[in-house]
């Protein structure tokens, strides 16, 4: 299709594995952005890349928080150790250019047991 | 205090009722202003953009009230469809590179 798509739209995972997320932004936009976003909160800004560098990382809640892009396109977001606390949906976004539009995946639903 | 801050309702009314629902936010340098509306276990979608001199599409009215650091968003004649999570995002200044995202107020339209 045409969107944002996202993979695997559902994770479960046991505590201490690693996961690897990945995002397929719209094609030809340059801005990608990963949120994740918890039950019944609001979304939390991960980090931002506009091309293939991110130019802010201040969201990402700890070091075990990775995340890079390729060739301008395909993203991976990669969550190291995980724990408890990481189970939540991880939406990515892309726009084209620097926009206030940003169009969403459907997000990968992460559990942590 | 939260960047962004909204009521999370839910605001239960019934078809064609007038709601508002408002946001504030906390960082009176922020440059840009949005509503996104986000269904039940769906990715959220820009609705609208807030402008200075407020804007209106169809039934949605948004306004921009900078000197109160608040924005506003009214629906007139409220559909089923418009049950949604309404959720307003802000850019802090800048440029778009971190859009911050309130977390929602839920609307439920009954018949």
């Amino acid at each position: 299709g045409a969107g944002v798509s996202q993979s695997p739209s559902n994770k479960v995972t046991e505590k201490g594995k690693d996961v690897e997320l990945r995002c397929d932004p719209i094609s030809g936009h340059t801005a990608l952005y990963w949120y994740r976003q918890s039950l019944g909160q609001g979304l939390e800004f991960l980090i931002y890349f506009q091309g293939n560098s991110a130019p802010d990382k201040s969201g990402l809640p700890s070091d075990r928080f990775s995340a890079e892009r390729t060739g301008g396109s395909v993203s991976t977001l990669t969550i190291q150790r995980t724990q408890q606390e990481d189970s939540a949906v991880y939406l990515c976004a892309s726009s084209f250019g620097v926009s206030g539009e940003l169009f969403f995946g459907e997000g990968s639903r992460l559990t942590v047991l | 205090r939260k960047e962004v801050e909204q009521d999370p309702g839910p605001f239960n009314v019934p078809e064609g009722a007038t709601v508002a629902f408002n946001c504030t936010y906390s960082n009176s340098a922020s440059q840009s202003f949005f509503w996104y509306r986000q269904d039940c276990r769906k990715e959220p979608k820009l609705l609208m953009s807030v402008y200075s001199s407020g804007n209106e599409d169809g039934r949605f009215t948004a306004q921009l009230n900078r000197a109160s650091q608040y924005i506003s968003l009214l629906i007139r004649d409220s559909k089923l469809s418009d049950s949604a999570t309404y959720l307003c995002v802000v850019t802090p200044s800048g440029g778009y590179n971190k859009l911050i995202f309130g977390a929602g107020t839920r609307l439920a339209v009954h018949p």
